[in-house]
Formats: C-alpha cells, sequence, structure tokens
C-alpha cells in the first residue's frame, strides 16, 4: 500500500513565526488531506487538496502530485496552532486514505 | 461543525467483556468510518461502511464488528474486549462522492480503556 511520510516530526515555534510541513507520499493519488489535531484530542480537517494550493487565512497547502508531495505553510504561528498535523493520502488505485504519523507543533508564547 | 456525536466518550472495562461505541450523525451522509488512533501508529481505519447495511473492513478489523441499521448510526462492537484495544476510537464521516472521494469529518473520539 501506499506509504505516507511527515516531516518534521516536531517542530517548536515562537509565536509569530512561519513553517512549512511536508509529507511525502509513494504513489499516484486521488485524494489528499490535511488535519489539525489540538492538544484536547480534537480532529479538524483542514483542505481537501489532491493537487493545486488552497489557502484558508493564515495556512495554505500546495500539493504537487506529480512529484509526489503535499506542503502545508502556516504563517504567522499562534500558540493556538499547537497541536499535531497529519497529512492522509489514498493512492489512485487503493480503497482507503492512509495517514502519515503527524508533525507535532509547540508554539511558544 | 459536522454533526457527529459518539458515546460514550470515556470507557473503562474489563477484559473478556463486550463493548459497543455508537457515533449518530445528523448530516445524513451517506458514508461512516471508525479508526483508532494509538501512539507510533497514527489512525488506522477498523471499518467503514457505505450505506445501511453495507460495510466493508479495514486495516486493523480483527476483534471488531459493526453495523449500521439506520444511515444515522455505526456502531463499533468488541465482542471480547483485550488490553491491545485499549485506545481512542474516532467515527468520521463524509459526503456521497464516493467513500475516499471528499473530505471527510471526525468526531470527537472516544476514550476506551480495557483492564
Amino acid at each position: 500500500g501506499i506509504q505516507v511520510e511527515q516531516s518534521p516530526p516536531d517542530l517548536i515555534l515562537q509565536e509569530g513565526a512561519n513553517s512549512t510541513l511536508r509529507c511525502n507520499f509513494s504513489d499516484s493519488v486521488n485524494n489528499l488531506q490535511w488535519f489539525h489535531q489540538n492538544p484536547w484530542g480534537q480532529l479538524i480537517n483542514l483542505f481537501y487538496i489532491p493537487s493545486g494550493t488552497k489557502q484558508n487565512g493564515r495556512l495554505s497547502a500546495t500539493t504537487v502530485a506529480t512529484e509526489r508531495y503535499s506542503l502545508l505553510y502556516i504563517s504567522s504561528s499562534q500558540t493556538t496552532d499547537s497541536g499535531v498535523y497529519f497529512c492522509a493520502a489514498k493512492e489512485t488505485s487503493g480503497s482507503r486514505l492512509t495517514f502519515g504519523e503527524g508533525t507535532q507543533l509547540t508554539v511558544n508564547p | 461543525d459536522a454533526g457527529i456525536t459518539q458515546s460514550p466518550r470515556h470507557k473503562v472495562t474489563e477484559t473478556g467483556t463486550p463493548v459497543t461505541l455508537r457515533c449518530h450523525q445528523t448530516e445524513n451522509h451517506r458514508y461512516m468510518y471508525w479508526y483508532r488512533q494509538d501512539p507510533g501508529h497514527g489512525l488506522r481505519l477498523i471499518h467503514y461502511s457505505y450505506g445501511v447495511k453495507d460495510t466493508d473492513k479495514g486495516e486493523v478489523s480483527d476483534g471488531y464488528s459493526v453495523s449500521r441499521s439506520k444511515t444515522e448510526d455505526f456502531l463499533l462492537t468488541l465482542e471480547s474486549a483485550t488490553s491491545s484495544q485499549t485506545s481512542v476510537y474516532f467515527c468520521a464521516i463524509s459526503e456521497s462522492k464516493g467513500p475516499w472521494g471528499n473530505t471527510i469529518y471526525f468526531g470527537e473520539g472516544s476514550w476506551l480503556t480495557v483492564v
């Protein structure tokens, strides 16, 4: 099945800094999503982005399907951005979403 | 927020007892899923449903069964709970572009401890 690898595994920022989270996947995909899990465990869908670029406020995401990676950009980070960010992908010929192990982001005041 | 309610939210049970977790949605979405989340493994699919009485196995389905008798409810049953099933269980739903063709939304999770 598809392999989904996220980097870095951990990231510590000062409030106001920018960051880029990366998701590499091993096969062609027709579904790619980013999620944020807050410190209370709630999973929030950020982007559905199998290709192209999307923006939502301070967050944006880009998926380059031909090169098998996706990037999540967080600008002007806030302490409420802390948590774990997951990427999930489904290969074109596959039957389920596979999640990466996540990037643990800590934003300090 | 997607209208997904999981119950119970927290449960401690003894090894060998049956446990049922319930997922209720108010969105009338066709597709529903059960995931478990464990340290070092991320989120793994247990079972999913693509309609009333239509279900299929995920990657970690052993020891679990599911039922969906109504569009809004998807039940996950551990027939005889084991300590390895201690986990956080998440229900999810998605709209009707196919089970994996659209955004999925998660419930708030159910923390299960098997002692």
